[in-house]
């Protein structure tokens, strides 16, 4: 699976879109982009994933560049409850096990 | 929606004693995953099952040892326990179709002293 690089912390505004950058610039072209966060030791919670095109789902929205080497996890409205460690994972869609690196820990502030 | 079940939630163990945490998956989930998170570290995959067949082995000692049983469910084994495996022990689940979206369990806080 291909490596990832994402900032280690990250703020933003409580009500603020926040966006969290992911490097993977040795993606092979059929790997996927997946993103899941864990807000304080609970089990890790998928958010979205992608391959070319750009997603969106009831909670966040996934853009992904035409080179697919990075991509953009955006929370449009944060709230504090989105305060939590978020993981960019590359990886093929078969019953493959995710690798976590280290994430960004996202702070929303009041 | 039901959600992943992982019992016990909490375990206290002494050094060399052996623990057993069990998960009970998604109704449907044919996949299992095990992964262990040491105090301040990321989650690491130790092992998984699809169909009731090893799929996919990481970083899991020999001391321990995991299984999925007839009904899906799955048991991760782990004897002669140091103090190094105090751990928060998450299982996964996931069905086997799509791109196979994993969905976590509240975790197994497992403290070795």
């Amino acid at each position: 699976d291909a490596k990832t690089t994402q900032p280690p912390s990250m703020d933003c505004a409580e009500g603020r879109a926040a966006n969290l950058p992911c490097n993977h610039s040795t993606i092979s072209g059929n790997e996927y982009v997946y993103w899941y966060r864990q807000i304080h030791s609970q089990g890790p919670q998928y958010i979205i994933h992608g391959l070319k095109n750009n997603e969106t789902n009831e909670m966040a929205s996934l853009i992904i560049t035409e080179d697919r080497k990075s991509s953009t996890l955006i929370l449009p409205h944060a709230t504090l409850r989105d305060t939590a460690v978020y993981y960019c994972i590359v990886r093929l869609p078969l019953r493959r096990q995710l690798t976590f690196g280290s994430g960004t820990q996202l702070t929303v502030l009041p | 929606a039901a959600g992943v079940i992982q019992s016990p939630r909490h375990l206290i163990k002494e050094k060399r004693e052996t623990a057993t945490l069990k998960c009970y998956p998604i109704p449907r989930h044919d996949t299992v995953y095990w992964y262990q998170q040491g105090p301040g570290q990321d989650p690491q995959f130790l092992i998984s099952f699809y169909e009731k067949m090893q799929s996919d082995k990481g970083s899991i000692p020999d001391r321990f040892s995991a299984q999925q049983f007839s009904d899906y469910h799955s048991e991760l084994n782990m004897s002669s326990l140091e103090l190094g495996d105090s751990a928060l022990y998450f299982c996964a689940s996931a069905t086997g179709t799509g791109v196979y979206e994993q969905y976590f369990g509240p975790g197994t806080r497992l403290t070795v002293t």
